[in-house]
């Protein structure tokens, strides 16, 4: 069945960092990528999305490319802040109804 | 925000007593689903529906049953609640259409069994 894995954290960076989370997926044809965050006590919400090869999300000053010959959406940020602190989770739709997450991962911003 | 209220935000209740949760949209989507997020998990899919009275399983559906008898409402019933299923769950509503696959989730609720 479909799956994604994406890097364990806790992931701890100085602010003006680069970031990056890995995140690899396995399904069969065609899905949609997606990244979510959840801030402390909230709900996920939607960060960035692609729907097809080599397209390209971006929001926030985050970004991620969907690579179908790597089988990865990576997400990357140039200069983290202290705001950015969070949970990150890659997602994918494939061609059933459902919607999969990775297991999450925890981003810490130290000033 | 998509509208998504869950209903209750919060609940504790005894081992081997039955529990429903309430996913309630506004938005006509067809797709919901519920969640449970666990450390170390992630979000597990238990039950996702795709239209009114259609359902399915997800990978952690073993002691819950889901119901949609109308598209605004998605209910989630622990038959028998057990310490196992102390989480917090989560609600998410979706369309599939051109350009537009993402879900919306609620705020969640956070159930205690004890």
């Amino acid at each position: 069945g479909d799956s994604v894995t994406q890097m364990e954290g806790p992931v701890t960076l100085s602010e003006e960092a680069f970031l990056t989370i890995n995140c690899t997926y396995t399904a069969t044809g065609y899905p949609s990528l997606f990244w979510y965050v959840q801030y402390p006590g909230e709900g996920l919400q939607l960060l960035l999305k692609a729907t097809k090869a080599d397209d390209k999300g971006s929001n926030k000053g985050f970004e991620a490319t969907y690579r179908k010959e790597t089988t990865s959406f990576h997400l990357e940020k140039g200069s983290v802040q202290v705001s950015d602190s969070a949970v990150y989770f890659c997602a994918l739709r494939g061609s059933s109804y459902k919607l999969i997450f990775g297991s999450g991962t925890r981003l810490l911003v130290r000033p | 925000d998509a509208g998504i209220t869950q209903s209750p935000r919060h609940k504790v209740t005894e081992t081997g007593t039955p529990v429903t949760l309430r996913c309630h949209q506004t938005e006509n989507h067809r797709y919901m689903y519920w969640y449970r997020q666990d450390p170390g998990h992630g979000l597990r899919l238990i039950h996702y529906s795709y239209g009114v009275k259609d359902t399915d399983k997800g990978e952690v559906s073993d002691g819950y049953s889901v119901s949609r008898s109308k598209t605004e409402d998605f209910l989630l019933t622990l038959e028998s609640a057990t310490s196992s299923q102390t989480s917090v769950y989560f609600c998410a509503i979706s369309e599939l259409s051109t350009g537009n696959t993402e879900a919306f989730f609620g705020q969640g609720t956070r159930l205690t069994v004890v």
